[in-house]
């Protein structure tokens, strides 16, 4: 079945610093490519997303390239900060005929940034 | 503003006892899903719903029921049959047509069993 694995936390990052957190994805047909950000105690925030194959995904300085060649995924941001912290998901759309809008997610990966 | 509303924030449930979450959304989206979190770990899909009067059960239903009664509300009752309940619970909503468009969450009910 589909399934999305995300490179395991905690990552310690000092502010300023470059952030990439890989994702890397199964999937039949050509699904819809997310990354999530969850705050602590807080619901889950859609970041970006991709929706075809070269397609980049950008929002608040936080980057992402849809690579079917490679099934990945990966999040990068050029300069962190402290408000950054937060537990990111990857996930896709599950496609499929009645399965078309179910996103799979990654287990998540916890981001720590210090100033 | 649109948004999914969950309520309450913290709920604590007695052994043997039901409790009902509640989660309203005012986006007109035609989908919704109830996912259940627990310390450490991804998302685990309970329950969806892709139209008024119909759901689906999804990884974990088991001690879980919903209705859909109306296209803006899914409320996900947690039975006395469900063991393990302590856990963060998530809701969410989309449009039925196009995974494209991402998931709306609410802000999530903490489920504690005293």
């Amino acid at each position: 079945g589909n399934s999305v694995t995300q490179m395991e936390g905690p990552v310690t990052l000092s502010e300023e610093a470059f952030l990439t957190i890989n994702c890397t994805y199964t999937a039949t047909g050509y699904p819809s490519l997310f990354w999530y950000v969850q705050y602590p105690g807080e619901g889950l925030q859609l970041l970006l997303k991709a929706t075809k194959a070269d397609d980049k995904g950008s929002n608040k300085g936080f980057e992402a390239t849809y690579r079917k060649e490679t099934t990945s995924f990966h999040l990068e941001k050029g300069s962190v900060q402290v408000s950054d912290s937060a537990v990111y998901f990857c996930a896709l759309s599950d496609v499929g005929s009645e399965r078309r809008n179910k996103l799979v997610f990654g287990a998540g990966t916890i981001l720590r940034v210090k100033s | 503003d649109g948004g999914i509303t969950q309520s309450p924030k913290y709920l604590f449930r007695k052994e043997g006892q039901n409790v009902t979450l509640s989660c309203e959304q005012n986006l007109n989206h035609d989908a919704m899903y109830w996912y259940r979190q627990d310390p450490g770990q991804g998302l685990r899909l309970i329950y969806y719903s892709q139209i008024v009067n119909d759901f689906q059960k999804g990884d974990i239903a088991e001690g879980y029921s919903v209705s859909r009664e109306k296209k803006e509300s899914f409320p996900l009752t947690v039975t006395s049959a469900q063991k393990n309940p302590t856990a963060f619970y998530l809701c969410a909503s989309t449009l039925a047509a196009e995974g494209g468009y991402g998931y709306t969450f609410g802000s999530g009910t903490r489920l504690t069993v005293v």
